[in-house]
């Protein structure tokens, strides 16, 4: 597997304003996601942060919201813009290594945001 | 599109005693299908994987799963829980891209009794 780390690991923000999350891969790798997870939910995938384009967005989501940068193979931030409590979640990114026959993703520690 | 359920939202076991929990999945084709494990505070760490093959695959910390293809389920196993296996458990199902699109199951938190 690969180590990835986030920052922040956990924040507290006020309403109206914005938070980009970072994540950083120890590897190179060609997929990185974003995911949400609302507080005793499961994980609902936000986007694919694609490398050298704009990133490919899930049903819900938008990038005025979310706005996503992949500079390079190693790292990708998250911007949470204009923030409500409703989005008060813990934030992961995942990558996507070939193993076997197939990918499989590994996951980070994740960015627990509180919006107040 | 690809769906997971898994029935059970908290179980409680002894620690020591046996643990089964149970993921249902819906899909067209054949999946690929995943458990994780999230500790407290902590990101997801993969168990284990099913993608073809064999249908018991062995994963890390003592835990395996069987795939039934007739069933629709891949059902994880412990023989013995620890006190340290308390988590939130999660399914998930990928489609033809693998790990991309992954689907994941509402979860199950895991308690352990001493």
């Amino acid at each position: 597997s690969a180590v990835i780390s986030q920052k922040p690991s956990r924040d507290i923000c006020q309403r109206g304003t914005s938070l980009t999350i970072q994540c950083q891969v120890d590897s190179q790798v060609t997929m990185m996601f974003w995911y949400r997870q609302q507080p005793g939910q499961s994980l609902t995938l936000i986007a694919t942060a694609n490398q050298g384009s704009e990133a490919t967005y899930e049903s819900g989501f938008v990038i005025d919201k979310f706005p996503i940068s992949r500079p390079n193979l190693t790292f990708s931030t998250l911007t949470v813009s204009n923030m409500s409590p409703e989005d008060s979640s813990i934030y992961l990114c995942s990558v996507g290594l070939q193993r076997g026959l197939t990918d499989t993703q590994y996951f980070g520690p994740g960015t627990r945001l509180t919006v107040l | 599109a690809q769906s997971v359920t898994q029935p059970d939202i908290h179980i409680t076991v002894s620690e020591g005693a046996s643990l089964e929990l149970r993921c249902n999945y819906s899909y067209g084709a054949t999946p690929y299908l995943f458990w994780y494990v999230q500790s407290p505070g902590q990101g997801l760490q993969l168990l284990l994987k099913y993608f073809s093959g064999d249908t018991l695959v062995q994963g890390i910390k003592g835990f395996e799963a069987e795939f039934k293809r007739s069933q629709s389920s891949f059902n994880l196993r412990k023989p013995s829980v620890h006190w340290s296996d308390a988590a939130e458990y999660f399914c998930a199902v990928g489609g033809i891209q693998g790990a991309q699109k992954l689907v994941f199951g509402q979860g199950t938190r895991l308690t352990i009794n001493p």
